[in-house]
């Protein structure tokens, strides 16, 4: 079946400005999670959504972050104002199963972000 | 919280010989182990997980990797390189959490060149 799917897969943008990226989970996926990969560095955690719980954005790194998931399926990662370092791959993932962290994470494409 | 140490950033290995990968983790109580591949341009892909049982693990792409709780340990192996293998690779714990979703850690991973 179709995979985690993220759009653009590219995106320059100038400083200062907004961006949106989208990230379609595995359908039936209740799981989904935002991670920012940055040159030379791992994964960074940034927002986990799980069913119609509340979202865990304790990995934003600033008030200019924020995502929503719309109808426990499609979310987009919106950055305000943006910044230099805001570059970096922004990578999504689903999952089936999140109970007693026996889950398996399937990973989108990402989303290169680079901002002039 | 739990961390992941992959304290080789880079290795070049010639094709045919044995690969080693070495991931360190720290967490208070018995993890969820992850090893990700990732190729230029590509998602990231899941190689191998441990959840339980057997600490030896086997994965696609001829991987496998063996949990030692003693040594805090999850080492990737692969008897035999081949060039196709050039990529990064991440290491990653995943934790349990009271309210029921893993929060998963990553490393910095490691770069694997080969070389014929």
């Amino acid at each position: 079946g179709a995979g985690v799917s993220q759009s653009p897969s590219n995106k320059v943008t100038e400083k200062g400005k907004d961006v949106e990226l989208r990230c379609d989970p595995i359908s039936g996926h209740t799981a989904l999670y935002w991670y920012r990969q940055s040159l030379g560095q791992g994964l960074e955690f940034l927002i986990y959504f799980q069913g119609n719980s509340a979202p865990d954005k304790s990995g934003l790194p600033s008030d200019r972050f924020s995502a929503e998931r719309t109808g426990g399926s499609v979310s987009t990662l919106t950055i305000q104002r943006t910044q230099q370092e805001d570059s970096a791959v922004y990578l999504c993932a689903s999952s089936s199963l999140a109970w007693a962290g026996q889950e398996t994470q399937y990973f989108g494409p990402g989303t290169r972000l680079l901002v002039l | 919280a739990q961390s992941v140490t992959q304290p080789d950033i880079h290795i070049t290995v010639s094709e045919g010989a044995s690969l080693e990968l070495r991931c360190n983790y720290s967490y208070g109580a018995t993890p969820y182990l992850f090893w990700y591949v990732q190729s230029p341009g590509q998602g990231l892909q899941l190689l191998l997980k441990y959840f339980s049982g057997d600490t030896l693990v086997q994965g696609i792409k001829g991987f496998e990797a063996e949990f030692k709780r003693s040594q805090s340990s999850f080492n990737l192996r692969k008897p035999s390189v081949h060039w196709s293998d050039a990529a990064e690779y991440f290491c990653a714990v995943g934790a349990g959490k009271s309210g029921g979703y893993q929060k998963v850690t990553f490393g910095i991973g490691t770069k694997l060149q080969v070389i014929p």
